[in-house]
């Protein structure tokens, strides 16, 4: 299958914490992207990474790739309840225009 | 500036009946992709629009159609709805050219129980 995998599947954290979740995938990418869902609404676009970066950040937000590896994570630094939220990668490989998403991560950030 | 809107929010069919969900992207946006959200997991890419023409079709039914309107706002109509169609339907928009796979934007979707 080339649907991403994420670990872990859930996270609980305290604020002020800092929370890491993982994506792995199987096939070559063109770039990866994270994106946030609150429960049960649509998606927000968080960032972009492309397969010759290495890292990149936004704001509390750091996202690694490691194309050798397959894999990449986010890391949420400074945590608050507010990020309390399902957190996907979404990849593009190959030819394949389509977006490959991964299960999602669910984090709970308590106050 | 408006965001994608999608209509109906929230809407309750039985076995057999038809469903067509709206969306309106983001203005100068071309390209509207849809997705099912089944509960607890990732997003499945439906079908690609873009310039009003299918672009790209996941591993759906051809019980699931879609269309695209000169206004590029786009509507997917889903066909002898089963139990397993329940979902969240997300409609994304992007302004990108066909097959762009940069940043989409998310409307809040279509919440869809078939009972």
């Amino acid at each position: 299958s080339q649907q991403g995998e994420e670990d872990p599947q859930a996270l609980s954290i305290q604020e002020g914490e800092n929370a890491t979740m993982n994506c792995s995938y199987k096939t070559s990418i063109n770039n990866l992207q994270w994106y946030r869902q609150n429960s049960g609404r649509g998606l927000v676009h968080l960032i972009l990474i492309r397969s010759n970066e290495r890292e990149k950040h936004s704001g509390r937000l750091r996202v690694t790739l490691d194309t050798s590896k397959k894999s990449s994570s986010l890391l949420i630094t400074a945590s608050r309840a507010a990020d309390t939220a399902s957190y996907f990668c979404a990849f593009n490989a190959g030819n394949n225009r389509k977006l490959i998403w991964g299960l999602g991560t669910s984090l709970a950030v308590n106050p | 500036d408006a965001g994608v809107t999608q209509s109906p929010t929230h809407l309750i069919k039985t076995r057999g009946q038809h469903v067509t969900l709206r969306c309106s992207p983001i203005s100068g946006h071309k390209s509207v992709s849809w997705y099912q959200q089944v509960l607890g997991q990732g997003p499945q890419f439906i079908f690609q629009y873009y310039e009003k023409e299918e672009r790209g079709r996941g591993n759906f039914p051809d019980r699931f159609s879609a269309r695209q309107f000169p206004n590029y706002s786009s509507e997917l109509n889903v066909n002898a709805l089963l139990l397993g169609d329940s979902a969240l339907y997300l409609c994304a928009s992007s302004p990108g050219t066909w097959g762009n796979t940069g940043e989409l934007f998310f409307g809040e979707g279509s919440r869809l129980t078939v009972l």
